[in-house]
């Protein structure tokens, strides 16, 4: 069964920093694109980020380019967001979610974990 | 960037009532369309990949189509569990981008 577990919510001050993780198991992670989406309170969703199954292709959205970091440790089966110069606009529940491949498909968003709460406030 | 427009942006429905929701791409994305449902508090469940393919687990009475720029998702016969808020998603270039969901209520 394929689980994502997310991890390093928090409150933190405008222009702060946070890490987030998320831990994967009942798949072979380092097969698989992973991804960030997140949602802000009430709002609806948002993609963030990307990430290869090696880490050699990433995207991200506008918004957090330059100031977000996708990366993973395939080893590890983790995948982390580093957010730095933190806005009150980045609250939100950040989720993160494996996309499946099959049959030449691209399966987005496939499963997802259960979310941590990103509140940046004064 | 490629815009997603859902619509209608709420709307309520009886049980067993037929829905169509829209969603609507400023340019073609072929058929690299997902939707999502989101019931309140809990996390987003795929439905439907590839516009219209079924995702295993998923109850017959969802049904999506479309390619190009417009899509519909379908629910034969709403039941009290389908209302939730349903989201599309394109990928079929970066930055990917999310319909502004829409909202079904119960009537």
């Amino acid at each position: 069964e394929v689980q994502l577990v997310e991890s390093g919510g928090g409150l933190v001050q405008p222009g702060g920093s946070l890490r987030l993780s998320c831990a994967a198991s009942g798949f072979t992670f380092s097969s698989y694109w992973m991804g960030w989406v997140r949602q802000a309170p009430g709002k609806g969703l948002e993609w963030v980020a990307n990430i290869k199954e090696d880490g050699s292709e990433i995207h991200y959205v506008d918004s957090v380019e330059g100031r977000f970091t996708i990366s993973r440790d395939n080893a590890e089966n983790s995948l982390y967001l580093q957010m730095n110069s933190l806005r009150v606009e980045d609250t939100a529940e950040y989720y993160c979610a494996m996309i499946g491949y099959n049959s030449g498909w691209y399966h987005f968003f496939q499963y997802w974990g259960q979310g941590t709460l990103v509140t940046v406030s004064s | 960037d490629i815009q997603m427009t859902q619509s209608p942006s709420a709307m309520s429905a009886f049980v067993g009532d037929r829905v169509t929701i829209t969603c609507r791409a400023s340019r073609d994305i072929r058929n690299y369309l997902t939707w999502f449902q989101q019931r309140p508090g809990k996390v987003p469940r795929r439905l439907i990949y590839g516009a219209s393919g079924l995702e295993s687990g998923v109850p017959s009475r969802f049904s999506g189509s479309g390619s190009g720029t417009e899509f519909t998702l379908t629910i034969s016969s709403l039941q009290p569990e389908d209302f939730a808020t349903y989201y599309c998603l394109q990928h079929d270039s970066y930055p990917l981008t999310f319909g502004g969901g829409t909202k079904l209520e119960i009537k």
